[in-house]
């Protein structure tokens, strides 16, 4: 079984500060996903990163896959109310057999 | 109206009670997933579905059964819930051609087993 930890598992911070979260794996994946949830809702997805090493941005979001493709970050710029939420992690395998791991989930709260 | 629809929404039940969880989407996608979602585990894949009638299972199965019966819809039952079953359910769709195999979740159902 593939496991996909998440770190820190509950993060609260003040409106305007910078954080980063962390998704990692000691398996390989072949492309990785960071969805967002809120209360009451499924999760959406916001990205997915397929090359290692790969960056991508979403506004004031950059996700970075690593170069050997077991883990990822997310990085958020100047946080806003409107971040809060539990962030999702989920790595793709295709090695026959097509399933979606997804990690331990980050609880992040943005406090104005 | 929303693409994955799930009901009911909300469930308790008894320990022992045969339970079915109903997923339904007009998104046209031919795969179909059951997770659920426990605090601090993340989502865990129960079962899921590449097409009608097709059936796979998941990280943990074991308890459930589904039904997969037309494209738009796909079912989850317990037989005997027990209360380690109490989690939130989600559905989800995809189509492998759309934006790696991107997952779209229904609302969830949050169920409860005394």
């Amino acid at each position: 079984t593939q496991l996909l930890e998440q770190s820190p598992q509950f993060l609260s911070i003040q409106e305007g500060e910078n954080l980063t979260v962390y998704c990692n794996s000691s398996s390989v994946f072949s492309s990785l996903q960071w969805y967002r949830q809120e209360p009451g809702e499924g999760p959406v997805l916001l990205v997915t990163v397929v090359t290692g090493g790969e960056v991508k941005k979403l506004k004031r979001l950059t996700f970075q896959f690593g170069d050997a493709r077991k883990d990822s970050s997310l990085h958020i710029t100047a946080a806003q109310p409107g971040d809060t939420g539990l962030y999702l992690c989920a790595g793709w395998t295709n090695f026959g057999n097509e399933k979606l791991t997804f990690g331990t989930g980050t609880r992040l709260t943005i406090i104005p | 109206d929303a693409d994955v629809t799930q009901t009911p929404r909300n469930r308790i039940t008894k320990t022992g009670k045969r339970i079915m969880l109903e997923c339904s989407q007009t998104k046209g996608h031919d795969r179909m997933y059951w997770y659920r979602q426990d605090p601090g585990l993340g989502l865990r894949l129960i079962y899921y579905s590449f097409d009608v009638k097709d059936i796979n299972k998941g990280e943990i199965s074991d308890g459930y059964s589904v039904s997969r019966q037309a494209q738009a819809k796909f079912s989850l039952s317990l037989e005997s819930a027990i209360p380690n079953q109490t989690a939130l359910y989600f559905c989800a769709t995809s189509n492998p051609q759309i934006h790696y195999n991107e997952q779209f979740f229904g609302p969830g159902t949050r169920l409860t087993v005394l």
